[in-house]
């Protein structure tokens, strides 16, 4: 089993739904949560990043980490055009200090 | 401001030739890494360096060679190109390893195709 899981998709929305991202995990020492954003043909770029369990909300996004479940969560309200891209979850251990772990990705694309 | 740069940006090659990707930085970070992108996989970190003459395996190091000699350029080498290596190559460099206080920013990948 891969430590970190993510459902590739694609995920096909209409503008203005509420989307929701996931990925679960495997090992219980990751503490550090990060969603990185990756254009078509492009580098990832950090979008968000949570330490533990708990939410954090920036804009249209939020951040949601379960660590009873191994499991976290971007939610994306109101979707654009522009969200359209691959969401990648990356984690890292609990001293913070340490090299990323991602999951493959989750495409998304949301239709005018 | 070019951030960080790589090339070339795409490159054709045959097995059994060596290729070598360039990876450039302006900020003067500490810390550049290389990783690579394939479908099913995701992103796979292959080498990261902690400062000039300071490099260190990640999760799939093997068929490829890494060096740093200036902070700001980190070279990553395929000394005998394989099939299994056609692939996105992205460089990515950091102040430092604490992914809380100091983001990984990501060159824009070098496409390289093994025939």
């Amino acid at each position: 089993q891969k430590e970190v899981e993510q459902d590739p998709g694609p995920l096909s929305v209409p503008e203005g739904a509420i989307v929701s991202l996931n990925c679960t995990y495997s090992n219980s020492a990751f503490q550090y949560f990060m969603w990185y954003r990756q254009y078509s043909r492009k580098g990832p770029e950090l979008l968000m990043y949570t330490y533990s369990s708990g939410n954090k909300e920036d804009g249209r996004f939020t951040a949601q980490v379960d660590k009873s479940s191994k499991y976290i969560s971007l939610f994306i309200r109101d979707s654009q055009p522009s969200d359209s891209a691959t969401y990648l979850c990356a984690m890292s251990l609990n001293s913070g200090y340490s090299t990323l772990t991602f999951g493959k990705g989750t495409m998304l694309l949301v239709s005018p | 401001d070019a951030g960080i740069t790589q090339s070339p940006r795409y490159k054709i090659t045959e097995t059994g030739r060596q290729v070598t990707l360039m990876c450039h930085q302006t900020w003067s970070h500490s810390y550049m890494f290389w990783y690579r992108q394939d479908l099913g996989h995701g992103l796979r970190l292959i080498y990261y360096s902690a400062a000039a003459d300071i490099t260190d395996k990640g999760e799939v190091p093997d068929g490829y060679v890494v060096s740093r000699s200036k902070t700001e350029n980190f070279p990553l080498t395929l000394e005998s190109a394989t099939r299994s290596q056609t692939s996105v190559y992205f460089c990515a460099s950091s102040e430092s390893l604490d992914s809380v206080t100091d983001t990984q920013y990501f060159g824009p990948g070098t496409r390289l195709t093994v025939l």
